[in-house]
């Protein structure tokens, strides 16, 4: 089962920012947290990954609380072109192989 | 970000042949690849885990004679689908990623499966 719970849809207009929270309750102490953006037909794009505090980069901030139980991902000044399915995964350790385990996602859609 | 590639992109083929997927990380070893599969409108499903030099690990209800999986380098795993049949036709995605907790796992492109 995947371990990550996040709103299934978002709907969001050109050039405001976007904050898709993501519940991870289970995180385990050595669990990343990472998020992707997939658009139809193409593999999963890598964003942003997190442990704890704050992460940023050219296309995101990561908001990772002190007790890692949730993130935010914040995507600031959205364009249409962000209209994708983002997903929240956290690995897990279990067999060492760190695996990722889809939940369904967060269809953003960018209205102009 | 790191590099994965996946040949073919898209393949059409006759329903009992069989079909191979390779994935490659370009600048970078993976220790570890993954292989997912997608079907429209749903969310990726993991079919297995692999590394290098040993058997592959499937996930529950994932068939390892039908889906079999070689994972002979650190750049390089396939897929192959034996005797495919129509309701294997679906997108498949592989993965990879380093040996430590903190490496990212970068997604392939994905390869189109249509099976007649």
């Amino acid at each position: 089962l995947a371990k990550t719970t996040q709103p299934i849809s978002m709907d969001s207009y050109e050039g405001q920012e976007v904050n898709i929270t993501c519940s991870h309750n289970n995180i385990a102490t050595n669990d990343y947290i990472t998020w992707y953006q997939q658009f139809p037909s193409q593999g999963p794009r890598f964003i942003i990954q997190g442990y704890k505090t704050k992460v940023t980069n050219e296309v995101a901030s990561l908001f990772i609380p002190a007790d890692r139980k949730s993130s935010t991902l914040s995507l600031p000044r959205v364009s249409l072109s962000d209209t994708a399915v983002y997903y929240c995964l956290v690995g897990d350790e279990g067999d060492s192989s760190y695996k990722l385990i889809f939940g369904s996602g967060t269809r953003l859609l960018v209205r102009p | 970000g790191a590099v994965v590639s996946q040949h073919p992109s898209w393949v059409i083929c006759k329903s009992g042949t069989s079909v191979k997927i390779e994935c490659r990380s370009l600048d970078f070893q993976a220790t570890t690849m993954f292989w997912y599969r997608q079907f429209p409108k749903q969310s990726l499903m993991l079919m297995a885990t692999s590394n290098e030099g040993s058997k592959a690990t499937y996930e529950q209800g994932v068939e390892k004679d039908k889906f079999l999986i070689n994972h002979a380098s650190l750049t390089l795993s396939t897929l192959t689908v034996t005797s495919a049949h129509p309701e294997d036709s679906s997108f498949y995605i592989c993965s990879a990623r380093g040996p430590r907790a903190a490496d990212t796992q970068y997604f392939g492109p994905g390869t189109r499966l249509t099976v007649l």
